[in-house]
Order: C-alpha cells, then structure tokens, then sequence
C-alpha cells in the first residue's frame, strides 16, 4: 500500500534562518506531488506541484522554493525565512490518473 | 469571486443529529468533487469522491453534486464526537490543480 510520511512534524525557526522540508512517498511509482500551505480561515494554498523529477511550478511567487531530487521525493526549502513564512505546510501526492490526493500529516512551522 | 465558496462556521450540533454541510462554487467544467475530512493538527483524509452529478452513499456519509446549481453537499446520519472535525470540500476539471474549500468547523457535543 502506498504512504508518505513528512517530517519534521513542528519546527520552530529564527527569522532569517534556512528551511528544508522533506516528503517522501512509498509504494507508487511517478506520482504528482504537492506543496501546500494552511493558515487558520484561509484554507488550503497550493505551493509547489511537480509531475516528475526535476519538474516543478509554482503557484504563488514567494520567499520558498521547491526540488524533486527523486521520483518519490518531494523538498521545500527557503534561504531565509520570514514571519509570514510560519503556517502548516502539507505534502500531498497523487497518481497520474486518480484525482483525489492523500495527505501527509503536516509540519507545524513557526517562525521567531 | 473565489473558485469554491464554503462557510467556516463554526457548526455545533448534538449527538445524533444530522448534519449538512456545503460547498458551491464558480467553475462549471468542474467535474470531480472530494470531501476531505481534517482533525485537529493533522493532515486531511479523504472521505467521498463523486464523478459529475448524483449521489453517493458510504455508511452514515452522503455526498451530493448538483451541477446546475454549482452546489454541492455533504450529510452526516447519527453524527457522533468523533466526527468533530473540519470538514473541506475538493473539486477540479481534469487539470492538475484541485481547489478546496476553505473548510467548515463541526463539533458534535455529546
């Protein structure tokens, strides 16, 4: 059966330090992978999307950026984190041809 | 106007009771429709998947697509704590790209 897992599950962050955040997913091979981002009455913001390695988009220009090193590995990243950079942020994957997506169970950032 | 439109609540309601929640939204080349359900600092799950228009049925869930009205619903039968929850609904046209509700809050009190 197929899983993906995130870690870590929170994570407290001083303004201006580096981020890297790790998906990864067992049991499927090429799956769409997703980057969201929750903040409280405001739902679900997509990020990142890749369709294969090396393959990713963004939705939304900002301080983050996405790498697909692998075909079920799936890194958010930033070089210097903001404020506005503290949420919950979601990994999420699909296949090609189902189009419901399982979620990962979230990392809780905070940004001081 | 946003894609998907879904009131926050928060929805309270008693044990037992039946519970409506509900989704519209703008785009009519939507034609998958998902319910996700989020408990608290967890990822959300997926509930019911419903192609097009009709009804579908999984234990005491109902999910409803109503395409001409751009209106979709889900019923909780005999809702129970543990259905506590937020309760987002999903849809998207055979792009990548599925759009959500911004979720509504349900707590059922015992």
């Amino acid at each position: 059966s197929q899983t993906i897992h995130q870690w870590p599950a929170t994570l407290v962050q001083p303004v201006g330090s580096p981020l890297s955040l790790e998906c990864t997913v067992e049991g499927t091979s090429n799956p769409n992978l997703y980057w969201y981002r929750q903040a409280a009455g405001r739902g679900l913001q997509l990020l990142f999307y890749s369709v294969g390695i090396g393959q990713i988009s963004s939705e939304v220009p900002q301080n983050l950026s996405a790498s697909r090193p692998q075909d079920r590995q799936f890194i958010l990243s930033s070089k210097k984190l903001l404020l506005s950079d503290s949420g919950f942020y979601l990994c999420a994957w699909s296949d090609q041809g189902n189009y419901g997506y399982t979620f990962g169970s979230g990392t809780r950032l905070t940004v001081v | 106007q946003k894609e998907v439109e879904q009131d926050p609540g928060p929805l309270s309601v008693p044990e037992g009771a039946i519970v409506s929640l509900n989704c519209t939204y703008s785009n009519s080349a939507f034609q998958y429709f998902m319910w996700y359900r989020q408990y608290s600092r967890k990822g959300p799950e997926l509930l019911m998947y419903t192609y097009s228009s009709g009804n579908k049925e999984d234990g005491r869930f109902t999910a409803q697509v109503d395409k001409s009205s751009k209106y979709i619903s889900l019923f909780i039968r005999d809702s129970q704590p543990s259905d506590s929850a937020t309760y987002l609904c999903a849809m998207k046209s055979g792009a990548n790209n599925l759009f959500f509700g911004t979720g509504t809050r349900l707590t059922v009190i015992p």
